[in-house]
């Protein structure tokens, strides 16, 4: 198995243009979070899906982030404008639904907004 | 509300010598409790995690964690770390509330292992 599976691994891009961040999760499973890391705030979750609906969204910062899961394989997190407090390390992590699953991270894509 | 405290921001050790890594929750409700460890440059990945049953948990790699109800900790150890075992460390917790399940992470712990 291919693991979780991101991209890009690296952005880099200019305040108030559109950002998107893709992941395509481990087959069968049928959790899939998203997670931004920064050294201020720590790892925090922005939202997550079971069988591709939106579950818990409390995370998300602010209307300027958008999340989609058209399928089983295959989720976008969309900031749109962004800003520069916005660089960090985006990880996406899929698992079973379940108490007790492990969730599996991706290697995260690193956003750095000038 | 639910919340997973990781005191120490860093913990450096000297090689061969034992840690712990302090992880303490604040419940209301029955949770499941995990360990994952972060290497630079990568994912997370789960080092070993509490259900229920015994309340000493081990890990592969010489790490085990003990669930202490009364104390609502879950506090990770080592006997004897390596160069390797350096790393950040994160304890989660995941409960139920409001129909589905709600996963929390600590800020983490910076293991520094040194020659």
């Amino acid at each position: 198995d291919a693991g979780v599976i991101q991209s890009p691994r690296h952005e880099v891009t200019e305040m108030g243009q559109e950002v998107t961040l893709r992941c395509k999760p481990i087959s069968g499973h049928n959790s899939l979070f998203w997670y931004r890391q920064t050294m201020m705030r720590g790892l925090e979750l922005l939202i997550y899906f079971n069988n591709n609906v939106p579950i818990d969204d409390s995370g998300m910062p602010e209307d300027r982030f958008s999340a989609k899961m058209p399928n089983a394989s295959f989720s976008t997190l969309k900031i749109q404008p962004s800003e520069p407090r916005d660089s960090a390390v985006y990880f996406c992590a899929s698992s079973l639904v379940d108490r007790g699953s492990e969730q599996y991270f991706g290697p995260g894509t690193r956003l750095t907004v000038t | 509300a639910q919340s997973v405290t990781q005191l120490d921001s860093q913990v450096p050790v000297f090689e061969e010598a034992p840690v712990e890594l302090r992880c303490n929750y604040s419940s209301s409700v029955s949770v499941y409790l995990f360990w994952y460890v972060q290497y630079p440059n990568q994912g997370l990945q789960l080092l070993l995690k509490y259900l229920s049953g015994s309340t000493l948990v081990e890990s592969i790699n010489g790490f085990e964690a003990e669930f202490n109800k009364s104390q609502t900790s879950f506090h990770l150890r080592k006997p004897s770390v390596h160069i390797s075992d350096t790393a950040e460390y994160f304890c989660a917790v995941i409960y139920w509330a409001s129909g589905t399940y709600k996963y929390i992470f600590g800020t983490g712990t910076r293991l520094k292992v040194l020659a």
